[in-house]
């Protein structure tokens, strides 16, 4: 059972904006910051947003992430076909010597 | 623009140990830390350790005591082994590259490089 607490799936139609949640607690990301990964199928995650808000290079700003106490969140706006994939959130652990730890996923489904 | 390559036995016997070799290319390996990550048919991701290039490691508690991370920064490569392994270890492996953080002391960011993955089946 993951920590980090996402819906196992999300949907919208393309051009509206989704969000993605992610829950947790003050030794995780109470304390530490949050990543997204996105997975289309068949293919390794890939970094869409890291330090909570910061976009790596190349990742559109379609895609904002938010932190707020022991949750954060993910928005995709101006939904595209494209998007349709798994999502996770990620954040350092500090208990037992700190350790990274995933939410368990949200599949996106564009309609 | 680096890359990461996984390479290994596709297939491990029970009760054997499970070995990985990620090699890194058009980078140095410098600076960075360097991850395990595993996903088992159908489910999510799960964190498995990494090494950071001067050799320090964390590993996850569930796996601790199994596994070890090893890094030659001469080959440009870091390994992975995982011992006494069951059907519960079948998965994909990915290797991938830490961005190396402000925040705490051997903690990252995100990881911003990822591997292909391979599979590895455990199975008699």
């Amino acid at each position: 059972q993951s920590v980090l607490t996402q819906p196992p799936s999300a949907s919208g139609t393309p051009g509206q904006r989704v969000t993605i949640s992610c829950s947790g607690s003050s030794s995780n990301i109470g304390s530490n910051t949050v990543n997204w990964y996105q997975q289309l199928p068949g293919t390794a995650p890939k970094l869409l947003i890291f330090n909570n808000n910061q976009r790596p290079s190349g990742v559109p700003d379609r895609f904002f992430g938010s932190k707020s106490g022991t949750s954060a969140s993910l928005a995709i706006s101006g939904l595209q076909s494209e998007d349709e994939a798994d999502y996770y959130c990620a954040a350092w652990d500090d208990s037992l010597n700190g350790h990274v730890i995933f939410g368990g996923g949200t599949k996106l489904t564009v309609l | 623009q680096v890359q990461l390559q996984e390479s290994g036995p596709g297939l491990v016997k029970p009760s054997e140990t499970l070995s990985l070799t990620c090699t890194v290319s058009g980078g140095s390996m410098s600076n960075h830390y360097w991850s395990w990550i595993r996903q088992p048919p159908g489910k999510g991701l799960e964190w498995i350790g990494y090494i950071y290039y001067s050799g320090n490691t964390k590993y996850s508690p569930s796996l601790k005591s199994r596994i070890t991370i090893s890094v030659d920064t001469s080959k440009n490569q870091f390994s992975l082994k995982l011992n006494s392994v069951t059907a519960a270890d079948t998965a994909v492996y990915y290797c991938a590259r830490g961005i190396p953080a402000a925040f705490k002391p051997y903690y990252y960011y995100g990881m911003d490089v990822w591997g292909q993955g391979t599979t590895v089946t455990v199975s008699s």
